[in-house]
Order: structure tokens, then sequence, then C-alpha cells
């Protein structure tokens, strides 16, 4: 059984331009949460995805943004990046309040 | 605002020296507490749910408590293998049905042979 899948496992980008991250949730789940880990630090939650709407979001700006598909699988994008996005985005899935399963994450380089 | 204080951040033992985790937290309204483990490179793997105070659960090596202000997480006889960053996260009560987990910053710990 898949777990969660994240795609590309790593990726750099240059100043300004704008990036999308892809996810693919464990099977049989429905909602789907994006975090972002700066080195040494703990996740932080950016937003999560339930019935393709934005259900909750975490204090990121609006550069931001996110989109689930009918097939639960999701996508983050981030425009107007800056050398702070630079982290390890992890999409975590879950199912009616269930533990969160997470994937290995994209690790984003912005130079 | 949703707040989690890990402590020590990084802990460093023999194989087989016991020790303990702590994980402070405060929440408006506590739906769940999480322990995770996080391997260089490797997105969180899920350990331990705590819902209520008083609650323990255990799995292998490991146990951990809660109480209304901590949690800890209690490492029995380690082996090099257990050697992580040890994550806490909270989970609030919320309407509508969203549950973003509210981290801390980890505990890196290191088991030596």
């Amino acid at each position: 059984d898949a777990g969660v899948t994240q795609s590309p496992t790593h990726l750099i980008k240059t100043r300004g331009q704008q990036v999308t991250l892809r996810c693919s949730p464990k099977s049989g789940h429905d909602t789907v949460s994006w975090y972002q880990q700066a080195l040494g630090q703990g996740p932080q939650f950016i937003f999560q995805y339930y019935e393709e709407e934005e259900r909750q979001r975490g204090n990121f700006p609006d550069r931001f943004s996110g989109h689930q598909f009918p097939n639960y699988s999701s996508e983050l994008n981030v425009n107007a990046l800056l050398l702070g996005d630079s982290a390890l985005y992890l999409c975590a899935s879950s199912s009616q309040g269930r533990v969160d399963t997470f994937g290995s994450g994209t690790r984003l380089t912005v130079v | 605002e949703d707040q989690v204080t890990q402590s020590p951040e990084a802990l460093r033992l023999q194989e087989g020296e016991s020790s303990s985790l702590n994980c402070s937290y405060t929440v408006s309204g506590l739906r769940g507490l999480f322990w995770y483990r996080q391997d260089p490179g490797k997105g969180p793997e899920f350990l331990f749910t705590l819902y209520s105070a008083g609650e323990e659960k255990e799995k292998e090596r490991l146990k951990a408590t809660l109480t209304k202000k901590e949690s800890f997480l209690h490492i029995t006889a380690p082996k090099p293998e257990d050697s992580a960053t040890y994550l806490c996260a909270v989970q609030a009560e919320s309407g509508g049905g969203a549950d973003g987990l509210t981290f801390g910053k980890g505990t890196h710990l290191i088991i030596q042979p």
C-alpha cells in the first residue's frame, strides 16, 4: 500500500520565481495538509484541503496557495520566491480526523 | 495561540541509558497530542496519540504519558537505532473539522554504542 508520495524530491529555484509541489495522499485518505519545515525547526502548518476546498490556514502569506483535485491529490504553489522560503515542504494525508501520515517531503532551495 | 515547547533541544545517551523527553504545551482545548519520530531527510513517522490527562501508551522501548500541561516520552534502555529527532505536536479543538497540527522544534536524540 503506497503511502504519501511527493514530487519532486529536490528543487532549486531563483528568487522571484514560482514553484509547484505535488502530493498524492495515502490510499483511502481524503484530507491533505501542507507543512513547511526549516532546517533545525519543527514543521509549520501552511493549510489543509478537504473536498477540494481550503479548510484551515496557518500564518502564511497569500504567496502560498494550493489546490486539491477530485482524486484527493494536491498541489502547493508558492509565488515570488524568497530566500527564506528554502525549506523541506511536507505533505500529510488523513481521513476523518485520524492520524496524519507524512510523505518524505520536497527539499526546496531558493538561490 | 497554540504553543509547543520541547526540551532538551539535544540529548546524547549511552546505549542502555534510560531518559525522558519533555513536551510542554498550551492549547485552546486539546483534541490530541502526538509524538512523531523523524530521521534525517525524511518525513515524520507517527509514534503515539494521547487524548486525555493520565493516558499512557507504549511501543517497544518508548512510553508516552500526558498531563494537562505536558507530555513525556520515556525511552528505556535505548539502542543506537533509536537515534532520531522526536517531535511533539498538538491538535486543537476547532469548528468545521479542521485539524492542523502545531509542532515543537523537536529533541535531537543520539544514542552512542
